[in-house]
């Protein structure tokens, strides 16, 4: 069985700081993990996805991840945050299976000041 | 290309009510997914359909019912509303195989149970 635990229901940072957001996977197999974000009231777009191609991650918006076996980590940084990241954003892990289903985190959201 | 289009986007049902969620995505995508969101818990999958023409439970399938009516539309049935139901639902559809593929998500429908 597979698990996602997302540490943080909501951050809080000032525009310009350092975006951290926590994620630890739980799986039986080497995992594929995705971060996905959702904007108030719509629903969830593709940040970011881990293949095994490479540990650390590039995504949209300035996003990336990285891979941490040893810690089963996949923690979403951003140098810099904008007032635009203000969202919710998900880490989940797939269980790779012709069913491609997703396991997700209970979310985390991402709170800007100016 | 619209993506993945749900509807309603709101619904009120009183309990004991029935209705059903249509989904329907244009991009030629083999498997379909139906989430729920509830607040702290991120999204839990209820049912999917890896491909045309079959259906499996998710982790919280009870109270509800599916159909695959094509390779383009898969519906969302609840047959006796519960408050219990009361959430946000998402549709998503995915390429099927032994690569990484992303879910690509709906707007979502905003169901109330009174």
């Amino acid at each position: 069985a597979q698990s996602v635990t997302q540490l943080g229901s909501h951050v809080s940072v000032s525009e310009g700081a350092l975006v951290l957001l926590r994620c630890n996977y739980s799986s039986s197999v080497p995992p594929y993990l995705f971060w996905y974000v959702q904007y108030p009231n719509q629903g969830l777009q593709l940040l970011l996805k881990y293949t095994s191609a490479a540990t650390l991650v590039k995504g949209i918006n300035g996003f990336e991840a990285e891979f941490k076996k040893s810690e089963t980590s996949f923690h979403l940084t951003k140098p810099s945050a904008h007032m635009s990241d203000a969202a919710e954003y998900f880490c989940a892990v797939s269980d790779r299976s012709a069913g491609n289903m997703l396991t997700f985190g209970g979310g985390t959201r991402l709170m800007v000041k100016p | 290309n619209a993506g993945v289009t749900q509807t309603p986007k709101f619904q009120v049902l009183k309990t004991g009510q029935s209705m059903t969620l249509q989904c329907a995505q244009d991009m030629n995508h083999n498997s379909m997914y139906w989430y729920r969101q509830d607040p702290g818990m991120g999204l839990r999958l209820i049912y999917y359909s890896a491909s045309e023409g079959t259906t499996d439970k998710g982790e919280v399938p009870n109270g509800y019912n599916v159909s695959r009516l094509n390779k383009r539309e898969f519906s969302l049935r609840l047959e006796s509303a519960a408050p219990s139901q009361t959430s946000v639902y998402f549709c998503a559809s995915s390429e099927r195989g032994t690569g990484v593929y992303e879910q690509y998500f709906g707007p979502g429908t905003r169901l109330t149970v009174t």
